[in-house]
This record gives structure tokens, C-alpha cells and sequence, in this order.
């Protein structure tokens, strides 16, 4: 069974640090890994999509690394900003109970981010 | 283009009731699952349709079901509510659901019951 852990729970930092969220996941066998924001109370922000071929993608200030065979990924958010404050979540797509075509996305619980002005 | 619609945003239920939440995905999307998030547990996955059928099935019991419509719209019904079901659904719609899919989120639907 999948588990995804992701470390800190929280953190705050100032504005414009440089900060690295990571997430580890139990089972290599995956096919993507998306990393999501969630501002409270609403729905998902897809952030960054990687595949299981790729090592990293970028978009803006944001970097997200893979490394499958270690089962880790990582999210940079480079010179944070107030509006980054929010709970970012890490999900891996990977196989469905009953196998076949079809896939589910396995969450971790998420890293609380506050960013201080 | 538009993204994915949840309807109602927010319901209030007395238990035992039921309840029927609905999705529309982004226009062309065929796949949509449904996740359950609550504090305790995170987002867990209750079930996923592609083409009107039902693909793949979470760990839920039997009173959260749902269906797919022809134009990919989705509906998740959840029967003799209990307090337990209080929680933020959301659905997520994506091209294929397959293995190289991104997948498109929500705003949600907050069901508390009372």
C-alpha cells in the first residue's frame, strides 16, 4: 500500500527566504507525481506535474525534483512572498486496487507554509 | 477555458439523511474521481469514473456510490449520513485518467452533519 509522508508539517519563514518542502513516497512503482496548493477552505492548485521519466520541472519560482528509485521529491520556492502561504500537498499516481487501466492519486498530508512580511 | 464546477459549495445535513453533491469536469475530460479530505485523514480517494463507468473504488462502504452521465458529468451520493461524513469532497477531472495524466481540481463541497 502507498504511503506518502511529507516533511515539516509547518514551517514559516520570512519573506524572501529560499525554502525546500519534501515529500517521500513507500512504493517506487509510480507514474507521476503532481504537487498541489490548497488555501484554506478551498480546492486544489496544480502546481507541477512530473513524470516518472523526468528529474525536475520548473515554472516561475517554484522547482520540483524527482528522484524514484529513493522515492523522494522535492518542491523549491525560491524569494517566498506572502501569497505563497498556504498548505502544499504532494500526490503520486499510481496503480488501483484492482489493477487493469485504472489509477488513483495517493496524498500526503501536506506542509502548512506561512510566509511573514 | 473553464475548470472543474462542484455544486453546492456548502450543505448542512441532519444525519441519517442523504446527500448528492455534483462535478462538471473541464470541457473534454472523460475521467473524474472524487477524494474525501478531512483533518484527521487527508484526502483519500472514494472512486474514480471514466465513460460512464466505474473504474476504480477506494476503501469507503457501501452508502458513498456514485455515476458518470454521457457528457462526462459526475454525481457522489452518500446515504444515511453520519457525523463521521462531515468533511470537504472534491472532485477532480482529468483527459484519461491514465498513468501520465495531470489531474484538475475543484473548489469542493463542505457537508457538515448535524
Amino acid at each position: 500500500k502507498q504511503e506518502v509522508t511529507q516533511i515539516p508539517a509547518a514551517l514559516s519563514v520570512p519573506e524572501g527566504e529560499n525554502l525546500v518542502l519534501n515529500c517521500s513516497f513507500t512504493d517506487s512503482a509510480i507514474y507521476n507525481l503532481q504537487w498541489f496548493r490548497q488555501d484554506p477552505g478551498k480546492g486544489l492548485t496544480s502546481l507541477l506535474l512530473i513524470q516518472s521519466s523526468q528529474r525536475e520541472q520548473t515554472s516561475g519560482r517554484l522547482n520540483a525534483s524527482l528522484d524514484k528509485s529513493s522515492g523522494r521529491s522535492t518542491l523549491y520556492i525560491a524569494a517566498s512572498q506572502p501569497g505563497d502561504s498556504a498548505t502544499y500537498l504532494c500526490a503520486v499516481r499510481g496503480r488501483g486496487q484492482s489493477g487493469g487501466s485504472n489509477y488513483k492519486l495517493t496524498f500526503g498530508k501536506g506542509t502548512l507554509l506561512t510566509v511573514n512580511p | 477555458k473553464a475548470g472543474v464546477t462542484q455544486t453546492p459549495r456548502y450543505l448542512i445535513k441532519t444525519r441519517g439523511q442523504q446527500v448528492t453533491l455534483s462535478c462538471s469536469p473541464i470541457s473534454g475530460h472523460r475521467s473524474v474521481s472524487w477524494y474525501q479530505q478531512t483533518p484527521g485523514q487527508g484526502l483519500q480517494f472514494l472512486f474514480e469514473y471514466f465513460s460512464e463507468t466505474q473504474r476504480n473504488k477506494g476503501n469507503f462502504p457501501g452508502r458513498f456510490s456514485g455515476r458518470q452521465f454521457s457528457n462526462s458529468r459526475s454525481e457522489m451520493n452518500v446515504s444515511t449520513l453520519e457525523l463521521g461524513d462531515s468533511a470537504l469532497y472534491l472532485c477532480a477531472s482529468s483527459w484519461t485518467g491514465t498513468s501520465n495524466t495531470e489531474a484538475f481540481f475543484g473548489q469542493g463541497t463542505r457537508l457538515t452533519v448535524v
